[in-house]
């Protein structure tokens, strides 16, 4: 079945420290991967996905993601945190044959501290 | 602008009582999503629909309904059969022609509280 992990569930960082979070995928084929983010009592705004083609995504507010197929990984990255940058982070896969429905992470909650 | 809103953005229910939250989107999108999120839990997925007057049920439909009369618009009902309906609830449509890597676009939520 395909599903989409996300290892971290709290993660706290510095200001102006870097970020990593993880994605973990368990597909057959290639993956169509999002990550999204969710500020307190908001809705979720994109970031960014990947699809096909390069496998390093830029998104919005200086984020990126790399596709790793060898390691079936979607990780998000942000060289230097910013406190806005708070808030909870979903990883996300388009389920085959399913008409458009995905499959979100647990999610991971990012901290960041002065 | 478009986008998709939900109302109201607070709800209070007394035990018993069906509520309906409100989802309407003007992007012209055909499919509409409703998740619930509880915490630690990420998002669930409740009822879909693709096109007007057909839906699907998710992965926790039990205790709910949902309607889909115009496609602008895709309604909510909470049934006094939900057994824990105090949550989050977010409803998101997604573009369906072209391809499949459209994403979702989510509204605000409504946070519903059962008294």
């Amino acid at each position: 079945a395909q599903s989409v992990t996300q290892p971290d569930i709290h993660i706290t960082v510095s200001e102006g420290a870097s970020l990593e979070l993880r994605c973990n995928y368990s597909y057959g084929a290639t993956p169509y991967l999002f990550w999204y983010v969710q500020s307190p009592g908001q809705g979720l705004q994109l970031l960014l996905k990947y699809f096909s083609g390069d496998t390093l995504v830029q998104g919005i507010k200086g984020f990126e993601a790399e596709f790793k197929r060898s390691q079936s990984s979607f990780n998000l990255r942000k060289p230097s945190v910013h406190w806005s940058d708070a808030a909870e982070y979903f990883c996300a896969v388009v389920l085959t044959d399913s008409w458009g429905k995905f499959q979100f992470g647990a999610g991971t909650q990012v901290v960041v501290t002065p | 602008d478009g986008g998709i809103t939900q109302s109201p953005k607070y709800l209070f229910r007394k035990e018993g009582q069906n509520v309906t939250l409100s989802c309407e989107q003007n992007l012209n999108h055909d499919a509409m999503y409703w998740y619930r999120q509880d915490p630690g839990q990420g998002l669930r997925l409740i009822y879909y629909s693709q096109i007007v007057n057909d839906f699907q049920k998710g992965d926790i439909a039990e205790g709910y309904s949902v309607s889909r009369e115009k496609k602008e618009s895709f309604p909510l009902t909470v049934t006094s059969a939900q057994k824990n309906p105090t949550a989050f609830y977010l409803c998101a449509s997604r573009k369906v022609e072209g391809t499949t890597h459209n994403e979702q676009f989510f509204g605000p939520g409504t946070r519903l509280t059962v008294l």
